[in-house]
């Protein structure tokens, strides 16, 4: 089955314990991203890789690192997590670029206390 | 910047009623347009698109055409069901984009 796996689906920590979320997909796609979904402000992008070793900011990157070592992982890193951060982050992935359609993970949520 | 307005929810409706969800946009040139659905629980999946002006997307029943002079891809059913009920995001892109611009979410609930 094509899909867009994240683990863990759900996560509490505390202010400043680095944490990482996974991202694997299996449709040997070139674009993935990271999007966090707060309310009132819909989707916003974290960071995006159009193929492996390329990464670029999206429009919220501050407080994230990412990485894209294989095609088919892109994990999303929080190396010292606050409170703001606190959100449901999405994953996401597509043959070429935004204009395709992009396939989205479950979902993590994420509190940050 | 480029932007996408939805109206605001939730939107609340009986099995059967017609639904119309509104989206404007803000953006320079022709973006391609979207709406994306989430069900609870899950990601978002693509519900339809249009990629140029006077385009209609659709799919499942619903439907929303690309309009140009009014900026606006407003999303139309005709008889929403039960399992309709699910959150409707509006978005935007261009043909090279790497990002997804997207609007705040409209909840629709839908009521046997």
């Amino acid at each position: 089955e094509a899909q867009v796996t994240q683990n863990p689906r759900y996560l509490i920590t505390v202010t400043g314990k680095k944490l990482t979320v996974t991202c694997s997909q299996n449709m040997n796609h070139e674009y993935m991203s990271w999007y966090r979904q707060d309310p009132g402000l819909g989707l916003r992008q974290i960071y995006y890789s159009m193929n492996v070793e390329v990464t670029d900011k999206g429009d919220v990157p501050e407080g994230y690192k990412v990485s894209r070592k294989e095609k088919r992982n892109f994990p999303l890193i929080l190396e010292s997590p606050s409170p703001n951060q606190t959100s449901l982050y999405f994953c996401a992935s597509s043959l070429g670029p935004s204009s395709y359609e992009q396939y989205f993970g479950p979902g993590t949520r994420l509190t940050v206390t | 910047g480029d932007s996408v307005t939805q109206m605001e929810g939730p939107v609340t409706l009986s099995e059967e009623a017609f639904l119309t969800i509104n989206c404007t946009y803000t953006a320079t040139g022709y973006p391609s347009l979207f709406w994306y659905v989430q069900y609870p629980g899950e990601g978002l999946q693509l519900l339809l698109k249009a990629t140029k002006a006077d385009d209609k997307g659709s799919n499942k029943g619903f439907e929303a055409t690309y309009r140009k002079e009014t900026t606006s891809f407003h999303l139309e059913k005709g008889s929403v069901q039960v399992s309709d009920s699910a959150v409707y995001f509006c978005a935007l892109t261009w043909e090279y984009g790497n990002k997804l611009v997207f609007g705040a979410g409209t909840i629709l609930r839908v009521k046997s």
